[in-house]
């Protein structure tokens, strides 16, 4: 079975420094890998998504990630951080097969931006 | 404008009571979902379903009911068997194809009394 591994369940940071999201994965085999974003009592929201070709994927609101395929990784930064960044970040996996469309999720990473 | 609407926002219920919770998608979407949150420990999977007329468990089904009727409609019932039903409960959507994203709507949080 599929497993996705968040590396950190809080992170904090302060205004305008970058931050990393660690993500791993189980796979070894093709995977579509997503990374979500949540703010408090609301659903989720699309960031980016990797299908296939340059393994540096660029988002919304300046995030990216980078698609690792020996370590089977696929973090999430970026530069320069705002107080509106604060919110739960999903990282998730579609390893297809049978199920494909399904994802499975990881535990969430909490980033908390202060002034 | 085309969404996922849930709903209620809040919903509280006495112990050993079934309640529905509504998920409605006008995206046109095939494939809908039921994830269930709880602090910690990520989205797990409820029930999905793919096509009209068919729906498969996740991977904490028990105590859950869904039933797929109509394309744009996705109801989740919390029967009484269900042992720690207090939650933030989400429906999803998509076109249900191999690594496309899914939509989410903005969630019902249940709380049982």
């Amino acid at each position: 079975a599929q497993s996705v591994t968040q590396l950190d369940s809080q992170v904090p940071v302060f205004e305008e420094a970058p931050v990393e999201l660690r993500c791993n994965y189980s796979s070894s085999v093709s995977v579509y890998l997503f990374w979500y974003v949540q703010y408090p009592n609301q659903g989720l929201q699309l960031l980016l998504k990797y299908l296939s070709g340059s393994t540096l994927v660029k988002g919304i609101n300046g995030f990216e990630a980078e698609f690792n395929k020996s370590q089977t990784s696929f973090h999430l930064r970026k530069p320069s951080v705002h107080i509106s960044d604060t919110a739960e970040y999903f990282c998730a996996v579609d390893a297809g097969g049978t199920s494909y469309g399904k994802l499975t999720f990881g535990q969430g990473t909490i980033l908390t931006v202060h002034p | 404008d085309g969404g996922i609407t849930q709903s209620p926002k809040y919903l509280f219920r006495k112990e050993g009571q079934n309640v529905t919770l509504s998920c409605e998608q006008n995206l046109n979407h095939d494939a809908m979902y039921w994830y269930r949150q709880d602090p910690g420990q990520g989205l797990r999977l409820i029930y999905y379903s793919q096509i009209v007329n068919d729906f498969q468990k996740g991977d904490i089904a028990e105590g859950y009911s869904v039933s797929r009727e109509k394309k744009e409609s996705f109801p989740l019932t919390v029967t009484s068997a269900q042992k720690n039903p207090t939650a933030f409960y989400l429906c999803a959507s998509s076109i249900g194809r191999l690594g496309v994203e899914q939509f989410f709507g903005p969630g019902t949080r249940l709380t049982v009394l």
